[in-house]
């Protein structure tokens, strides 16, 4: 059974510039979560996505958006790139009414 | 506003002994506060969970203690081994699935 997966690992981008990472849930579940971790902290929730709609945001500018596909992976996409948004990027899913999340090695994004 | 945060930022121990890391929380409406240890290069891994409504859970070797009057959290590891060495981080969830993490401890464990 796979875990969370996440693509691409690395990234590099140029400020100003647009990403998108993407996630596939852990099989079975249906609500994917996405977290940025900057470097020696913990990581901040973005959003979460459940039945291909955002159902709750975390103080982040609308320069961060998502998606969730029928089969339940999802994609995060940040516009306008800022040297600030370096950071590791961290795709987490459950199955809801279960509290576990389970994270996905993430993507680790460095805007130069 | 909402927090979670930790006591220590480095925790060094010998292989054998037992590992304490605290955990403060000042969101009193969480309901479910989690353990995850997060190794280099990997996302963060659960350890251990607890509910508002109990102050002990026991795992494997790994012990939560939850006290809600002076809003503390403690991850307690017995005879840590080298493996156990990565940052820990505990989290609240107020219900809503959206996890609030604190800044984590690095816990290091020497021979």
């Amino acid at each position: 059974d796979a875990g969370v997966t996440q693509s691409p690992t690395h990234l590099i981008k140029t400020r100003g510039q647009q990403v998108t990472l993407r996630c596939s849930p852990k099989s079975g579940h249906d609500t994917v979560s996405w977290y940025q971790q900057a470097l020696g902290q913990g990581p901040q929730f973005i959003f979460q996505y459940y039945e291909e709609e955002e159902r709750q945001r975390g103080n982040f500018p609308d320069r961060f958006s998502g998606h969730q596909f029928p089969n339940y992976s999802s994609e995060l996409n940040v516009n306008a790139l800022l040297l600030g948004d370096s950071a590791l990027y961290l795709c987490a899913s459950a199955l809801t009414g279960m509290n576990e999340q389970f994270f996905g090695p993430g993507t680790r994004l460095t805007v130069l | 506003g909402e927090s979670v945060g930790l006591h220590l930022p480095t925790l060094s121990v010998q292989e054998g002994d037992n590992s304490i890391i605290n955990c403060a929380y000042s969101n009193s409406a969480s309901d479910y506060f989690i353990w995850y240890k997060q190794e280099s290069g990997k996302g963060p891994q659960f350890i251990i969970d607890i509910r508002s409504n109990m102050d002990k859970r026991q795992g494997q070797r790994v012990t939560v203690l939850l006290n809600k009057t002076v809003k503390h959290l403690s991850l307690q590891i017995a005879a840590t081994q080298p493996g156990d060495s990565a940052v820990y981080f505990c989290a609240e969830n107020k219900g809503t699935d959206k996890l609030i993490f604190g800044t984590g401890t690095r816990l290091q464990v020497f021979p």
